[in-house]
């Protein structure tokens, strides 16, 4: 089956505790991003990647990496979570060479950082 | 600065009604807008749409952009429960970069 994997589902941490959030994708797909949904601000991009070996920042970059170094993979590091950066987290990816392709999303991260 | 704007923000509505969901965009660079419903937990694509005046459908959803006027309108008609759901509009500036959302429309459909 086509699909985005994200790890972990629900995730609870402490202030400055290093983190990773996994994605994978099985479609051979060469763009991946990362978004955050919270309340009232709607889903916002915080990484893409046009492929491997490149990265480039969205919307909310600060207090997060990424690297690309596998088609397949684009992990979400956390170097020093905060509590602002609470939120549910979502991968997403497409193909750029079918013209009519739309955005696979992950079943997304819960994350609390208290 | 880009930006998308969908309206209204909530709507509720009974069952057999149609609705009419708005978005509307200033994004430099356009390339396409994407549409997607989220229930429970991921966004699932609905439409893409590139070229204005051509009508996308799929089933009691349909969906138009207007590339002059910057909007797009995605209409369900004879709603049902299974409607209900926060519909996302998005805007990508060029193939495989930004992808801006609008903040949803909460669609609540009543039996």
């Amino acid at each position: 089956e086509a699909q985005v994997t994200q790890n972990p589902r629900y995730l609870i941490t402490v202030t400055g505790k290093k983190l990773t959030v996994t994605c994978s994708q099985n479609m051979n797909h060469e763009y991946m991003s990362w978004y955050r949904q919270d309340p009232g601000l709607g889903l916002r991009q915080i990484y893409y990647s046009m492929n491997v070996e490149v990265t480039d920042k969205g919307d909310v970059p600060e207090g997060y990496k990424v690297s690309r170094k596998e088609k397949r993979n684009f992990p979400l590091i956390l170097e020093s979570p905060s509590p602002n950066q609470t939120s549910l987290y979502f991968c997403a990816s497409s193909s750029l060479r079918d013209p009519n392709y739309g955005y696979t999303f992950g079943s997304g991260t819960r994350l609390t950082v208290v | 600065e880009d930006k998308v704007v969908q309206s209204p923000l909530s709507l509720v509505v009974h069952e057999g009604d149609t609705v009419t969901l708005n978005c509307s965009y200033e994004v430099t660079n356009f390339r396409s807008l994407l549409w997607y419903k989220q229930e429970k937990k991921a966004p699932t694509f609905l439409f893409m749409l590139t070229s204005s005046g051509i009508e996308k459908k799929s089933g009691r959803l349909s969906s138009i952009l207007d590339k002059k006027e910057l909007f797009s309108i995605l209409n369900i008609t004879a709603t049902q429960t299974g409607d209900s759901a926060i519909y996302l509009c998005a805007v990508e500036k060029q193939a495989g970069t930004a992808l801006i959302f609008g903040k949803g429309t909460t669609l609540s459909v009543s039996s």
